[in-house]
């Protein structure tokens, strides 16, 4: 059974960087798409972006200035910077597994942008 | 990038009815990539149907999908208790994209 699980700082200052890592189990981080999903509260979705093994990436195009993703395959691990972050940058933050289709989400983080 | 719109923001339905739930797209998504989510207070979103008619894994056989090109419908043909939530289109095209949510609400 595949499982994402996020982790990170629940609290980034502005103008600094927000950082996430998704640890992967029951499956391969080499199998699949990984992507980073983010929910204001009391919002909609956004994608912000996918990442494949091989370190090709794709972001949206809104957020792509600011964002990168990698890969740790020897942790089974992908992860999320976002620079210069500010307040509405606030969000729950989801990685979750495929595509076109996200067949697997983690519980998401909480990241609140504050001083 | 296809900007999808949801419609109606609010759908009140009562236990048991049919409830019909529209999402309709700017530019022409193909049916592989339209996919649909719900979503339960303080919960991930849940897959519910991928190539824009099939249900995934689990997924009890009261939730359909149809459509094609830039119409596309989600349909709960027998509402159950634990159906209320937010329901989200998504598509996958030059990027990707999801809409804004209807909420099924008890009436």
């Amino acid at each position: 059974q595949v499982q994402l699980q996020e982790s990170g700082p629940g609290l980034v200052k502005p103008s600094e960087t927000l950082s996430l890592i998704c640890n992967v189990t029951g499956d391969s981080i080499r199998s699949n798409y990984w992507s980073w999903i983010r929910q204001p509260p009391g919002k909609g979705l956004e994608w912000i972006g996918y990442i494949y093994y091989s370190g090709t990436t794709k972001y949206n195009p809104s957020l792509k200035s600011r964002v990168t993703m990698s890969v740790d395959m020897s942790k089974n691990q992908f992860s999320l910077t976002v620079n210069s972050v500010t307040a509405a940058d606030t969000a729950i933050y989801y990685c979750a597994k495929d595509l076109p289709a996200f067949e697997v989400w983690g519980q998401g983080t909480l990241v609140t942008v504050s001083s | 990038e296809s900007v999808l719109t949801q419609s109606p923001g609010t759908l009140s339905v009562s236990p048991g009815e049919r409830a019909t739930l529209s999402c309709r797209a700017s530019q022409s998504v193909a049916t592989a990539y339209l996919a649909w989510y719900q979503q339960k207070p303080g919960q991930a979103p849940r897959l519910l149907i991928y190539g824009a008619s099939r249900r995934a894994t689990g997924i009890p056989d009261r939730f359909s999908g149809s459509g094609s090109g830039t119409d596309f419908t989600l349909t709960i043909s027998r509402l159950e208790p634990e159906d209320f939530a937010v329901y989200y289109c998504q598509q996958y095209g030059s990027s990707l994209t999801f809409g804004g949510g209807t909420k099924v609400e008890l009436k």
